[in-house]
């Protein structure tokens, strides 16, 4: 079955240092999205992304956030200039256009600030 | 608002028994749907229930969706070692968005 695949596991950065994390959404997929959990917290929504362009994005997502999706088959997210309370577990998921489908999850990317 | 608050937040139970978790939600949804987290892995995607839909199965996995009390359980039964695990609601808006809003979980430990 196609899957959502994330890199790095696991990302250690200084804080203040940029942060690109990598994701492969499922091939067919229209719709992508990150979202953070921070540990012990719920999952929280970040950004959404369809059609080459930010569909919708939460307070968290602010300037030091942007997303790209720079060829057919990667999506990224860059954190320019990263923070302590930076530091979470972040997902990349992928869905179909149908809003009744699923949206299919990375296994996720630690990011540890130090 | 806080939406897809689950309950209990932990509940431990021995191997066969069945285990059921709650959900609640504050605003209209499209859909519900059930994620399980295995401990530092992804979200796992269960099953999905639509606003219009009362109960679904898939196979040991039964979910119910209440709109009017805005609510949802979800039941797994005959449950497993391998079932211990974080469970998760997240609701789909009404609208065209496509953002997802977690609740905080339910941890279920299943005892062999």
């Amino acid at each position: 079955e196609p899957e959502v695949t994330q890199t790095p596991s696991h990302q250690v950065t200084q804080m203040g240092q940029e942060v690109i994390l990598r994701c492969v959404p499922i091939s067919n997929h229209l719709y992508f999205y990150w979202y953070r959990q921070i540990l012990g917290q719920k999952v929280e929504f970040l950004v959404s992304f369809y059609n080459n362009e930010i569909s919708e994005k939460s307070e968290i997502f602010d300037d030091q956030f942007s997303v790209e999706r720079p060829d057919g088959s990667n999506f990224t997210l860059k954190i320019r200039s990263t923070k302590l309370e930076d530091s979470a577990m972040y997902f990349c998921a992928s869905s179909p256009k149908d809003r009744y489908q699923p949206q299919h999850f990375g296994d996720g990317t630690r990011l540890s600030i130090l | 608002s806080q939406q897809g608050e689950e309950d209990p937040q932990a509940l431990s139970i021995q191997e066969g028994e069945n285990a059921t978790m709650n959900c609640s939600y504050k605003t209209s949804i499209n859909n519900l749907q059930w994620y399980r987290q295995n401990s530092g892995r992804g979200l796992v995607h269960l099953i999905l229930i639509r606003s219009n839909e009362r109960e679904k199965h898939s196979g040991r996995l039964r979910v119910t969706l209440d709109t009017s009390k805005k609510s949802s359980s979800l039941l797994i039964t005959a449950s497993r070692a391998a079932d211990t695990a974080s469970y998760f609601c997240a609701t789909l808006g009404g609208g065209s968005n496509y953002k997802l809003t977690f609740g905080k979980g339910t941890l279920l430990t299943v005892n062999p």
